[in-house]
Parts: C-alpha cells; sequence; structure tokens
C-alpha cells in the first residue's frame, strides 16, 4: 500500500528559530511531491518536486527531494508566526490520478 | 472572486439522514476531486472527475455518491450518514488530467458533523 509519513507530528518553536520538517515515502511509480501548507481552512501549494538534489525556494521557504532516500525536507528559517500550520507532504503516482498525502506537521510557531 | 467554493461550510446533521455538498471551480480546470480529512487531518481521496467522467473512485461507500453536471461543478450527495462520516470535506480541482504537474487547488472544506 502506498505510505506517505511525516515526522515530526508536531513541533512547537519560538520566532526566529529554523524549522526542517520531514517527509518520506513508499509508493509504487513515483512521480512527484508536493507541498502543502493548511492553516484554518483549504491547503495552500507550496511546492513541487520531481528532481533529485534540485533546492525549491520561496522566500524563507525551501524544500528538496531525495529520490535515493525516498525523502523530502522542508526547511522554514527565520520563522514568524504566521508560519503557524499544519504541513502536508503529497505524492502523486505514474498512472494514478490522485495524491497520496501523509499525516501531516503541526508547527507552532511563539512569539 | 474564490476559486474553488464549497457549500455548505459547516453541516450538523443526524444519524440517517441524507445530505448533499456542492462544489464549484472557477478556474477552467477540466479535473476535480472530493478528499476527506478525518479528525488526524490524513486527507484521502475519494473521487476525481475529468469533464465529468468518473477516473477515481477510492472503495468509498456505495452511500457516497458524486455528480458533476459540467467540468466546473461537482457534488457529493450522502446517504444515510453515519457517525464514522463526520469529517472535513475538501472539494480541489487541477488544470490537467490527474496531479503530475499541477498542483491541487482546494476549496475551504465543508465541515461535516453527524451526532
Amino acid at each position: 500500500e502506498d505510505k506517505v509519513v511525516q515526522s515530526p507530528l508536531s513541533l512547537v518553536v519560538h520566532e526566529g528559530d529554523t524549522v526542517t520538517l520531514n517527509c518520506s515515502y513508499e509508493v509504487t511509480n513515483f512521480r512527484s511531491l508536493l507541498w502543502y501548507k493548511q492553516e484554518k481552512k483549504a491547503p495552500t501549494f507550496l511546492f513541487m518536486l520531481t528532481s533529485s538534489g534540485i533546492e525549491k525556494k520561496s522566500g524563507r521557504l525551501s524544500s528538496i527531494l531525495d529520490k535515493k532516500e525516498l525523502s523530502s525536507i522542508l526547511n522554514i528559517t527565520a520563522t514568524q508566526t504566521g508560519d503557524s500550520a499544519i504541513y502536508l507532504c503529497a505524492v502523486s503516482i505514474q498512472g494514478a490520478q490522485k495524491l497520496v498525502f501523509g499525516q501531516g506537521t503541526r508547527l507552532t510557531i511563539n512569539p | 472572486d474564490t476559486a474553488v467554493s464549497q457549500t455548505p461550510k459547516y453541516l450538523v446533521t443526524q444519524m440517517g439522514n441524507d445530505k448533499s455538498i456542492k462544489c464549484e471551480q472557477n478556474l477552467g480546470h477540466d479535473t476535480m476531486y472530493w478528499y476527506k480529512q478525518d479528525s488526524k487531518k490524513f486527507l484521502k481521496i475519494m473521487f476525481s472527475y475529468n469533464n465529468k467522467e468518473l477516473i477515481i473512485n477510492e472503495t468509498v461507500p456505495n452511500r457516497f455518491s458524486p455528480k458533476s453536471p459540467d467540468k466546473a461543478h461537482l457534488n457529493l450527495h450522502i446517504n444515510s450518514l453515519e457517525l464514522g462520516d463526520s469529517a472535513v470535506y475538501f472539494c480541489a480541482s487541477s488544470q490537467e488530467r490527474g496531479v503530475y504537474n499541477s498542483p491541487l487547488h482546494f476549496g475551504n472544506g465543508t465541515r461535516l458533523t453527524v451526532t
């Protein structure tokens, strides 16, 4: 069965800290890995990764895929209270019209 | 303008009732989805439609019946509601058939509570 596992499940840090969120996957026919941020409502798209070793960056957020280790990390530097959210990792599979999601990491940034 | 909109936002109902959730997207996307998010925040796909045609049905009970009158709308009807149906239901859309090159755009969710 296709599986995506995220760690940690929950993380509490102070504003200004740097955090690293992990995602590992066991799927048949991997196609791409995606990161989403979910605050109170809809998950919003952050990154899509298809190639190993190429970092994608958006402001203080960055992410990289390691296909050999079947994993990805999401880094957030100089965290702000607005970064508090659930971060979801998902994998798309060749030949299947769906995303398989991990259970999310709940990130809390304290002032 | 909201890209993917769902109604209602909240739905509280008793076991055994039948209810519907509506979804509309104005992004011009061809593919629409229903996902269920449980209390542990796992998002699991239920259905996917491409241009009104069902392409995924992920072992969802027959009590759940999606309907897509056109490619901009995907509604979800649930018969004989059970306690275990309580969850947040998300509608989503993507530009191309499948999610390979185009990420999902989610609606704000419908929180269903069955008492």
